[in-house]
């Protein structure tokens, strides 16, 4: 079966620079979620999609924003990069069925090192 | 805002054991879901059982099953005949519709001793 897929699957950016993760959902899903795992930490969400609008906003800085595109796929844009950005981004596809409980699957991740 | 708690960081287990990982969580809602993930040393993140509040009945999955305490805000994870494959990091996470983020709490790192 089809699974998340993020590219790339590691990052190794210079402190101040830009990056950009890529996600794509698994076939037939609707909302794609970010979420931020930072060494030893446990994962925090950062902002979801649904139908190629935004959903809900956690914790994400100013420097990052996302967006859904037709597709359905999801990019995570993060500018001025900081040492504190290193971490692993996970992106997770649902659809929305309509059900009251709608399974996320994860992607593998994505590794950022910021140096 | 939800908030889940697991104080145990670490734990170890013989294989074929059983062993139970404690989680809580604090709401004002009556309605919600509480998962267990597993993260191996791949790092991918893997459901591994769900409970939904409104259900009395405890979840379970093969070897794994809950003890869902609603009053007590209490979800705890019981891992019978532990395998080697059972090695992870464990989070516990809550969601207050079955279609929103998840919120995870800090995790407990189960290792499985051959």
């Amino acid at each position: 079966a089809a699974g998340v897929i993020q590219s790339p699957r590691h990052l190794i950016k210079e402190k101040r620079e830009t990056a950009t993760l890529k996600c794509y959902p698994i076939p037939r899903h609707d909302t794609v979620y970010w979420y931020q795992q930072g060494p030893g930490q446990d994962p925090q969400f950062l902002i979801s999609f649904y139908e190629k609008m935004q959903s809900d906003k956690g914790s994400i800085p100013d420097r990052f924003s996302a967006q859904q595109f037709s597709d359905y796929h999801s990019e995570l844009n993060m500018s001025s990069l900081e040492l504190g950005d290193s971490a692993l981004y996970f992106c997770a596809s649902s659809q929305n069925s309509g059900e009251s409980y709608n399974e996320q699957f994860f992607g593998p991740g994505t590794r950022l090192t910021v140096l | 805002a939800q908030t889940v708690t697991q104080s145990q960081p670490e734990m170890s287990v013989q294989e074929a054991e059983t062993v139970t990982l404690s989680c809580t969580y604090d709401t004002s809602e009556s309605n919600y879901y509480l998962f267990w993930y597993k993260q191996p040393p791949s790092r991918q993140m893997i459901l591994v059982i769900r409970q939904e509040a409104y259900k009395q009945q405890n979840a379970t999955e093969n070897r794994f099953s809950v003890n869902f305490q609603k009053a007590a805000k209490s979800f705890s994870l019981k891992i019978s005949d532990s395998q080697l494959g059972d090695t992870a990091m464990y989070f516990c996470a809550f969601s207050l519709f079955g279609n929103e983020k998840l919120t995870f709490g800090t995790g407990t790192r189960l290792t499985i001793i051959p």
